[in-house]
């Protein structure tokens, strides 16, 4: 089945400093979305990619979607404590209809 | 209120019982999702539903059940408990793009 891999699991930053999580896959996506989980909440739909090439941003959020479909990245400017949580990106393959999650990324700050 | 609401929220069983956990929606969507959330393993799909008479099998859906009775309920049974099901799970529902999930249930086998 397909399968998307996340890296790292853990990321430990200073407050300020920037953040990337990536996402691979061995196969052609036909999207890539993330979502945020907050400590003791629920995931939380971020944004979706469709397009390759593709790059969205949201404030200090960057999401980029890569040529060849086949990877994405989160990355955040400046973290803030506000940006505590795990970051999942997920994905259908072409026909599939339903998402494959990554494993996440567990972002902590230092303040 | 939520869009998306799962009872109950925490629950402590025994070994081979049965349980259920339930899940509602108030999004209209036709599409449905149980998860389960361990540590280190991301979200994994059980059961899903993409509308009231579809079922389909997830990744891991052996020792679990699901029951769609109506478009705005799935529900989840454990037919005989056993602790390695102790886990977070979770409801979610969709139209054709993002997922919107439910508080979640914190489920513990003894």
């Amino acid at each position: 089945g397909q399968q998307v891999m996340q890296i790292p699991q853990y990321q430990h930053v200073q407050e300020g400093e920037d953040f990337t999580t990536y996402c691979n896959s061995s196969t052609t996506l036909s999207n890539i979305q993330w979502y945020k989980q907050r400590p003791g909440g629920h995931p939380v739909f971020l944004i979706q990619l469709v397009k390759s090439g593709e790059v969205k941003k949201q404030k200090r959020l960057t999401f980029q979607f890569g040529e060849a479909k086949k990877n994405s990245s989160l990355h955040i400017t400046a973290t803030q404590t506000t940006d505590v949580g795990t970051y999942f990106c997920a994905s259908e393959g072409f026909g599939n209809e339903k998402l494959t999650f990554g494993t996440g990324t567990r972002l902590t700050i230092i303040p | 209120d939520a869009d998306v609401t799962q009872t109950p929220r925490n629950r402590i069983t025994k070994t081979g019982k049965r349980i259920m956990l339930e899940c509602s929606q108030t999004k209209g969507h036709d599409r449905m999702y149980w998860y389960r959330q361990d540590p280190g393993l991301g979200l994994r799909l059980i059961y899903y539903s993409f509308d009231v008479k579809d079922i389909n099998k997830g990744e891991i859906s052996d020792g679990y059940s699901v029951s769609r009775q109506a478009q705005a309920k799935f529900s989840l049974s454990l037919e005989s408990a056993i602790p390695n099901q102790t886990a977070l799970y979770f409801c979610a529902t969709s139209d054709l793009s993002e997922q919107y999930f439910g508080p979640g249930t914190r489920l513990t086998v003894t």
